[in-house]
């Protein structure tokens, strides 16, 4: 079993619906909570940054963590095309820790 | 600031070659990372670096692999001798020193071994 669980997709919707990610990871000792979006040929860029439990709000972006079930989510609000991309999901142990568990990925078309 | 530079961007060989990946990371950046990203493993990471230090190469599937990193300005992931598993999208990225400071990927390069 892979330490961080993520449905690859694809997750097709239409644009301006809410685009709902998640990830499961299975080392309650992960800390920090990162999402990174991925285009096509491209580097996978930070989006979001959470620690703890709790709601974090970027525009039209929404993380969530919920330690006690070792769950985490992220909501993209009024999607557009531009937001097909991979979504990655990735956490780390402490917050000067270096080593990054990602998981694979989901693949996300928002349709015009 | 230009980012984090790799070099090339595509590399098709032959197996049996030997390949030199190559990478500048964002200046005043102490941490450097090198991942491997194949569609059934997902993003891995292969080895990092500390103000040019190897810190943790847990991670280097090989001794085919080896890492170096010569300066805080340039670093090679080199594998010797390349087979075709090793095809995969090679990323580096960097990390200003701190707590809450996240790395930056490079574009990759993509790697075909045939």
């Amino acid at each position: 079993q892979k330490e961080v669980e993520q449905d690859p997709g694809p997750l097709s919707v239409p644009e301006g619906a809410i685009v709902s990610l998640n990830c499961t990871y299975s080392n309650s000792a992960f800390q920090y909570f990162m999402w990174y979006r991925q285009y096509s040929r491209k580097g996978p860029e930070l989006l979001m940054y959470t620690y703890s439990s709790g709601n974090k709000e970027d525009g039209r972006f929404t993380a969530q963590v919920d330690k006690s079930s070792k769950y985490i989510s992220l909501f993209i609000r009024d999607s557009q095309p531009s937001d097909s991309a991979t979504y990655l999901c990735a956490m780390r142990l402490r917050a000067a820790g270096n080593k990054l568990t990602f998981g694979g990925g989901t693949r996300v078309l928002v349709k015009p | 600031d230009a980012g984090v530079i790799q070099s090339p961007r595509h590399e098709v060989t032959e197996m049996g070659q030997e390949v030199t990946l190559r990478c500048k990371p964002i200046s005043g950046h102490d941490y450097l990372f090198w991942y491997r990203q194949t569609m059934m493993r997902g993003l891995e990471l292969l080895i990092y670096f500390n103000n040019n230090v190897p810190i943790d190469d847990s991670g280097m599937p090989e001794d085919r692999f080896s890492a170096k990193m010569p300066n805080a300005s340039f670093s090679t992931l080199k594998i010797q001798p390349s087979e075709p598993r090793d095809s995969a999208v090679y990323f580096c990225a960097s990390r200003y020193p701190g707590r809450n400071t996240e790395a930056f990927f490079g574009q990759g390069t993509r790697l075909t071994v045939v």
